[in-house]
């Protein structure tokens, strides 16, 4: 079946634009969680969707980053005045339903390599 | 504080050879683990997980790990390692605290030599 889609798979921009990477996450999946991978790099946790709950914005790194969930589906990372450190992987995985026990594999989607000139 | 290291941030093994990836980690009460392998340009994917059932979990591609309470490890295995296990490893452990819930380890490099 069709996995966890993201857009676009490359993103070239120049400093101080803004940006939107879009994930289109596994039918079905009510949770949805983002992540920046830097060159080299281990993951870092940036924000956590789980159904109509408020998000978990704990690992945002500043405010120029901002994430929507429309209709509990499609999610948009946004990268307001690009910073050359924002050159990363960004990583979108889904879920089902994530409850107290933590137990739920997560579905990777391929990434979107951003790079800021 | 619940908590996971991956003990080697590099392994380079021959083919054929057995490969040995280490994970220990840190927890109040019995975690979900898991590991996942991820190949260039690609994104995670889900190698095998424990949750409470059989100590000796067996995922995909011939890979194994055994969850040890006593030493408080999930170290992956695998037999005999081929050109196509080279890839990074990661190791991740469930938490209580918060709303997001996994800690995921920084990583093992495995380079399978011919």
């Amino acid at each position: 079946g069709a996995g966890v889609s993201q857009s676009p798979s490359n993103k070239v921009t120049e400093k101080g634009k803004d940006v939107e990477l879009r994930c289109d996450p596994i039918s079905g999946h009510t949770a949805l969680y983002w992540y920046r991978q830097s060159l080299g790099q281990g993951l870092e946790f940036l924000i956590y969707f789980q159904g109509n709950s408020a998000p978990d914005k704990s690992g945002l790194p500043s405010d120029r980053f901002s994430a929507e969930r429309t209709g509990g589906s499609v999610s948009t990372l946004t990268i307001q005045r690009t910073q050359q450190e924002d050159s990363a992987v960004y990583l979108c995985a889904s879920s089902l339903a994530d409850g107290m026990y933590s137990n739920q594999p997560q579905h990777f989607g391929d990434g979107t390599r951003l790079s800021i000139l | 504080a619940q908590s996971v290291t991956q003990l080697d941030s590099h392994v380079s093994v021959s083919e054929g050879t057995p490969v040995l990836l280490r994970c220990n980690y840190s927890s109040s009460y019995s975690p979900s683990l898991f590991w996942y392998v991820q190949h260039p340009n690609k994104g995670l994917q889900l190698l095998l997980k424990y949750t409470s059932a059989a100590t000796l979990v067996k995922g995909i591609n011939g890979f194994e790990a055994e969850f040890k309470k006593s030493e408080t490890s999930f170290h992956l295995t695998k037999p005999s390692a081929h050109m196509s296990d080279a890839a990074e490893y990661f190791c991740v452990v469930s938490t209580t605290s918060g709303t997001y819930k996994y800690i995921f380890g920084t990583g093992t490099r495995l380079k399978v030599l011919a």
